[in-house]
């Protein structure tokens, strides 16, 4: 069973930095792309970032390229989102998310975790 | 930017709908990657359709994708109690980028 698992998220002042962690079992990490999509509240979803299995590719949306980096250890089957740098219009639920191999979609979905950005 | 969904959609059990997502020749129009999600408040996205029309194993076949140009559809019939939901769109885009559609509530009478 798939199994992704969001962590490190926390209330942080404009400014700061955060690291979060995605979790993951069930299936072979190194074989999928992985990415994180966020949700403000009560808003809709915006992808973040996703990164090739090998680790060796990323990609990013234009509201956080610069302040954000994706990366993965694939010896610890974990995903990571490094943000600096942050806004309070960073301020959401981020997921992650598993890539689908090929198809084009995300299959599977952490619970997601709670970034919150206030002074 | 964010694909064109309808902000809210309704029917009655057992009629059918229908959610459009428009986007431009440099996502929607030029991949066959469109994939749709449903979301049940508090709860994580869950694929229903992906590569435009396909459905995931365990999704009913009231589930039903299409596309045609810049614009994507997703249609559900036989409407269920159940289906009441927010829907989003996704479409791959140029520079290897992924873009969402701004959500579609639905709501069953």
């Amino acid at each position: 069973e798939v199994q992704l698992l969001e962590s490190g998220g926390a209330l942080v002042r404009p400014g700061g930095s955060l690291r979060l962690s995605c979790a993951a079992s069930g299936f072979t990490f190194s074989d999928y792309s992985m990415t994180w999509v966020r949700q403000a509240p009560g808003k809709g979803l915006e992808w973040v970032s996703i990164i090739t299995g090998s680790g060796g590719d990323t990609y990013y949306g234009d509201s956080v390229k610069g302040r954000f980096t994706i990366s993965r250890d694939n010896s610890k089957n974990t995903l990571y989102l490094q943000m600096n740098s942050l806004r309070v219009e960073d301020t959401a639920l981020y997921y992650c998310a598993k890539g689908s191999g090929g198809h084009g979609c995300f299959d599977y979905w952490g619970q997601g975790t709670l970034v919150t950005v206030s002074s | 930017s964010a694909l064109t969904q309808p902000a809210s959609v309704s029917g009655s059990p057992g009629q059918s709908i229908t959610i459009s997502c428009t986007g431009t020749s440099s996502d929607v129009g030029s991949y066959n990657l469109v994939s749709w999600y449903q979301q049940h408040p508090g709860k994580a996205p869950k694929l229903m359709i992906y590569e435009v029309s396909k459905r995931p194993s365990g999704v009913s076949n009231r589930f039903s994708g299409s596309k045609s140009g810049n614009t994507a559809s997703l249609t559900i019939s036989g409407l269920q109690a159940e289906d009441e939901a927010d829907y989003y769109c996704c479409s791959h885009a140029d520079s290897s980028t992924w873009v969402f559609g701004g959500g579609t509530k639905l709501t069953v009478l």
